[in-house]
């Protein structure tokens, strides 16, 4: 069974630039959480959709959204970027949601803002 | 509000050593606690996952935690380490909020170093 995969994997953008990100599930998972990896805050959870709609929502200013398509592939927007936004942004998916159901991580996508 | 605390961002261990790594966790109620690896340009990867079963808990790769509520910890170990388990960990913590749904709370990482 295929992984989760993220695409793209790097992406260097400027400062005020807005940037999509996308994460494909595995295949079945109907939950697609998302988290931002700084080496100084460490992971930290950004939302999470089930079957198209935001579940739960972590504290990120309101340029952080993201959306559920039918078939479970989940995108990512960031608007107006800011150099604290460079990080490491990995999806992870799940059959039913974060609860006692293990996330399956994605390598990330790299994003590196100038 | 849920939180994890990792001791030791670096722990450095020699091959066939004992592997600790330490993880506590604060929660109002009963958590449900995960331990992640993350190999160098990789994603996270589930060693194993404490869900109110047994306190002693066995994943992969040789790897074993033990849940102590008396002590909110649930740390990690490996009787003999190998050059291959060089990377970070993780320690996570799965908590119901104000509604019904969970939030998922990591550590900060703990990176374990294997010498020769």
């Amino acid at each position: 069974k295929a992984g989760v995969t993220q695409t793209p994997r790097y992406l260097i953008k400027t400062r005020g630039q807005q940037v999509t990100l996308s994460c494909s599930p595995i295949s079945g998972h109907r939950s697609v959480s998302w988290y931002q990896q700084t080496p100084g805050q460490g992971l930290q959870f950004l939302f999470e959709y089930f079957s198209e709609t935001q579940r739960n929502k972590g504290n990120f200013p309101g340029r952080f959204s993201g959306r559920q398509f039918s078939n479970s592939r989940s995108e990512m927007n960031v608007s107006t970027l800011e150099l604290g936004d460079s990080a490491l942004y990995l999806c992870a998916s799940s059959l039913v949601g974060v609860s006692t159901d293990t996330q399956y991580f994605g390598p990330g996508t790299r994003l590196t803002v100038l | 509000a849920q939180s994890v605390t990792q001791l030791g961002s670096h722990v450095s261990v020699s091959e066939g050593a004992l592997v600790l790594l330490r993880c506590n966790y604060s929660s109002s109620v009963p958590p449900y606690l995960f331990w992640y690896v993350q190999y160098p340009n990789q994603g996270l990867q589930l060693l194993l996952k404490y869900t109110s079963a047994a306190t002693l808990v066995k994943g992969i790769n040789g790897f074993e935690a033990e849940f102590k509520k008396s002590e909110t910890s649930f740390h990690l170990t490996k009787p003999s380490a190998h050059m291959s388990d060089a990377a970070e960990y993780f320690c996570a913590v799965s908590v119901k909020g104000g509604g019904s749904n969970y939030k998922l709370t990591f550590g900060k990482g703990t990176l374990l170093t294997v010498n020769p």
